[in-house]
C-alpha cells in the first residue's frame, strides 16, 4: 500500500496524558498537512510543512500541541496534557508541491485517520 | 477569511434518484480550486473532483457532475443515478492557488453533507 498511512488508528487516553502520533506520507510527497475533525463537522486545518520546514501553523495549535517533520519525510503530532476537547479525528495528508511552473496544483491525499478519545 | 458553507445537512434519496449537494464559498483570494471529497463510513477522504476559479465550464464525468458559478460563489455536485455505495459524507473544500492567497496551501472544508441513498 502506497497511501499515506497514519498509527495508531485509535488512541484512548486519559485527561492530563501527552499523546502522539505519526503520519507516513507518501513517498514522493514534500508536503504534509494535518487536520482535525470533529463529529459532525469538516475536517479543519491545523498545520502543515513543505519538507521538513513548518510553513503554516493554524491558531487552533495551541501550545499544548506540536508538530515535527524532522527529515522531510514521516510526521509525528503531540498533544501534551490532554483535555476532553481535544477528542477528534486526526488526519493527515500529503502532497507533491511543483511550484509555480506546474500551475501550483497539488492535490492532498488523506491517510485514515487518528482518533482520539481523552477520558 | 476563507469560508465554506454546507447548507444541507442531511439529504435522503431513493437508488437511482439524481441528487444535488450544495455548496457556498467566500474568499478574497481570485486564484482558487474548489474540491468535492466523500467520507465513508470507513473516515477516509477521498477525493472526487477538483475545479480552478478561472475554469467556469461545467463537466461531467461518469456519474458525477459539477455546476460551478463564480457569480453566486457556488459550486454544487451532482451524482445521478445514485446508488447505495454512494451513501457517505460529502465535503465541500476551498483552497487558494498561489503563494499571494490568504490561505496558501490549506484546505478550507464546509461542514459535510450527509447522503444516505436506501435501496
Amino acid at each position: 500500500d502506497t497511501g499515506v498511512s497514519q498509527d495508531p488508528r485509535h488512541k484512548i487516553t486519559k485527561r492530563g496524558q501527552n499523546v502522539t502520533f505519526r503520519c507516513d506520507p507518501i513517498s514522493e510527497h514534500n508536503r504534509l498537512y494535518w487536520y482535525r475533525q470533529t463529529l459532525g463537522q469538516g475536517p479543519e486545518f491545523l498545520t502543515y510543512f513543505q519538507n521538513e520546514a513548518q510553513l503554516e501553523k493554524s491558531r487552533l495549535l495551541s501550545d499544548r500541541f506540536s508538530a515535527e517533520r524532522p527529515k522531510g519525510s514521516f510526521s509525528t503530532l503531540e498533544i501534551q496534557r490532554t483535555e476532553q476537547g481535544d477528542s477528534a479525528m486526526y488526519l493527515c495528508a500529503s502532497s507533491l508541491n511543483q511550484g509555480a511552473k506546474a500551475g501550483g496544483y497539488n492535490e492532498q491525499f488523506f491517510g485514515p485517520g487518528t482518533r482520539l478519545t481523552v477520558l | 477569511a476563507q469560508k465554506v458553507t454546507q447548507a444541507q445537512t442531511e439529504i435522503s434519496v431513493v437508488e437511482k434518484e439524481d441528487v444535488t449537494l450544495d455548496c457556498v464559498y467566500e474568499t478574497r483570494d481570485t486564484t482558487y480550486y474548489l474540491f468535492w471529497y466523500k467520507q465513508p463510513p470507513s473516515g477516509e477522504l477521498v477525493f472526487l473532483i477538483r475545479r480552478n476559479s478561472f475554469d467556469e465550464q461545467n463537466e461531467i464525468s461518469g456519474r458525477y457532475s459539477w455546476n460551478f458559478q463564480k457569480s453566486t460563489s457556488s459550486f454544487n455536485f451532482t451524482i445521478t443515478a445514485s446508488q447505495v455505495v454512494d451513501s457517505a459524507v460529502y465535503f465541500c473544500a476551498l483552497r487558494s492557488l498561489y503563494s499571494g492567497g490568504t490561505s496558501y496551501g490549506k484546505l478550507t472544508f464546509g461542514q459535510g453533507t450527509i447522503l444516505t441513498v436506501h435501496p
